[in-house]
């Protein structure tokens, strides 16, 4: 099986920084990936991360270490709109396409 | 325009009915899949189909039963609904293993009464 674990909220203000966390163990990783879900919307796919490191997309970044079964979504200059749930999700190698989902992170920003 | 479609939108129904929802995507990709989201916001793979073959099947009860015509439509089947089932279903699809990256639709929220 595989567990993944992040925080169930997290609160910040615009303009500033926010990290969520996921640590996850699983069998057979391929790699972790995040989603963004608005209230009521679809997720749609933020990044992902297969080799150690930090990927840059914008004002999101994701990072890996995969030593540590760790990775973490960072938000800057958040804006209102980056109010959702986001989520983590690891990949497994062997089977196609494979995604198994943390529970979520609810964002709120607050003006 | 839009990428992956699914229909119903929304679906209430009683309990021991069958119902179907479709899904088709426009994309080109090969593989694709369902979601169930429960009230907790859990998401939880269901099904994968690569070229209309099925790949994953996550011990989902055999009341639930995907059929795939061709590789751009998956459209999921449900016996004897149960109120347990009420929850978003989402599609979804994605080009190639090994990306973490797949496309989904706006989902079908199903209630069970």
């Amino acid at each position: 099986g595989q567990s993944l674990e992040q925080p169930s909220e997290v609160t910040a203000v615009e303009g500033a920084i926010v990290q969520i966390n996921c640590t996850y163990q699983t069998s057979g990783f391929y790699g972790l990936s995040w989603y963004q879900q608005h209230d009521g919307g679809a997720p749609t796919f933020l990044s992902y991360n297969a080799l150690d490191g930090l990927e840059e997309t914008g004002r999101f970044s994701s990072f890996l270490s995969r030593s540590d079964s760790y990775g973490y979504l960072l938000l800057q200059e958040l804006q209102m709109k980056d109010s959702a749930s986001y989520f983590c999700a690891v990949g497994k190698g062997s089977t196609l396409g494979r995604l198994y989902f943390g529970r979520g992170t609810q964002l709120t920003v607050w003006p | 325009d839009t990428a992956v479609s699914q229909t119903p939108k929304y679906l209430v129904t009683q309990m021991g009915n069958d119902k179907s929802i479709k899904c088709e995507q426009n994309l080109g990709h090969d593989t694709m899949y369902w979601y169930k989201q429960d009230s907790k916001k859990f998401l939880k793979i269901m099904f994968s189909y690569n070229n209309k073959e099925l790949i994953i099947n996550e011990t989902v009860p055999n009341r639930f039963s995907p059929k795939s015509p061709d590789k751009a439509h998956l459209n999921l089947h449900i016996n004897s609904l149960e109120l347990g089932d009420s929850a978003v279903y989402f599609c979804a699809s994605s080009l190639e293993r090994g990306t973490g990256e797949q496309f989904f639709g706006p989902g079908t929220r199903l209630t069970v009464l």
